[in-house]
């Protein structure tokens, strides 16, 4: 069975700032992978995919994660943070071939100061 | 935009009732899905619903659990005699064929167990 890895429970940056959110997966071939994020009183709005082709994938607000095989890892960046950022997210695995039903890490609560 | 929407927002509940949290999928999916998160931990998945009938569930889902659709737009999740360790958010998610599984979440159902 597949699993993920968020080794960060908090981040905290500037806005302004640059970020990258770690996410380690553990599977066998190569997974579905997902960036999920919840904003305070929301629910989990998918900010980006991976599923095949290109490694580097653009998500929505200025997001992109890149997806290294070498390294078991989907980490998510932004150049540059803005307030609105301040959310927690999560990274997500699917298995290929079944139900892929996504698999989640804890989450890493994002901080922003101004 | 299309919107999953989960019902109550929040329940507080004695030890020992019965709970039912409801969810209004997106009106043209067919597959539906209740993950929770107790706080601090993953969000973990309980069951998946497809053509009136459980699909896949985890073993958090025991016999004190179940789904039903029980009108064609409602999906419910029902914790029968409730512990206190069912103290948890509750997200309710839907998902069609068409879009690689990608998963549409609530807003979730915050539950306290007294």
């Amino acid at each position: 069975a597949q699993s993920v890895t968020q080794p960060d429970i908090h981040i905290t940056v500037s806005e302004g700032a640059s970020l990258e959110l770690r996410c380690n997966y553990s599977y066998g071939a190569t997974p579905y992978l997902f960036w999920y994020v919840q904003s305070p009183g929301q629910g989990l709005q998918l900010l980006l995919k991976y599923f095949s082709g290109d490694t580097l994938v653009q998500g929505i607000k200025g997001f992109e994660a890149e997806f290294k095989r070498s390294q078991s890892s989907f980490n998510l960046r932004k150049p540059s943070v803005h307030w609105s950022d301040a959310a927690e997210y999560f990274c997500a695995v699917g298995a290929r071939g079944g139900s892929y039903i996504p698999t989640f890490g804890r989450g890493t609560s994002l901080i922003v100061h101004p | 935009e299309p919107e999953v929407t989960q019902t109550p927002s929040h329940q507080v509940t004695q030890m020992g009732q019965e709970v039912i949290l409801r969810c209004v999928p997106i009106s043209n999916h067919l597959y539906f899905y209740w993950y929770r998160q107790i706080l601090g931990q993953k969000v973990e998945f309980l069951v998946s619903f497809y053509n009136n009938e459980i699909s896949e569930k985890s073993e958090i889902f025991d016999d004190q659990f179940s789904v039903e659709r029980p009108d064609g737009s409602n999906f419910t999740l029902k914790i029968r005699s409730t512990k206190l360790e069912d103290s948890a958010m509750y997200f309710c998610a839907s998902s069609d064929r068409t879009s690689n599984r990608e998963l549409f979440f609530g807003e979730g159902s915050r539950l306290t167990v007294l």
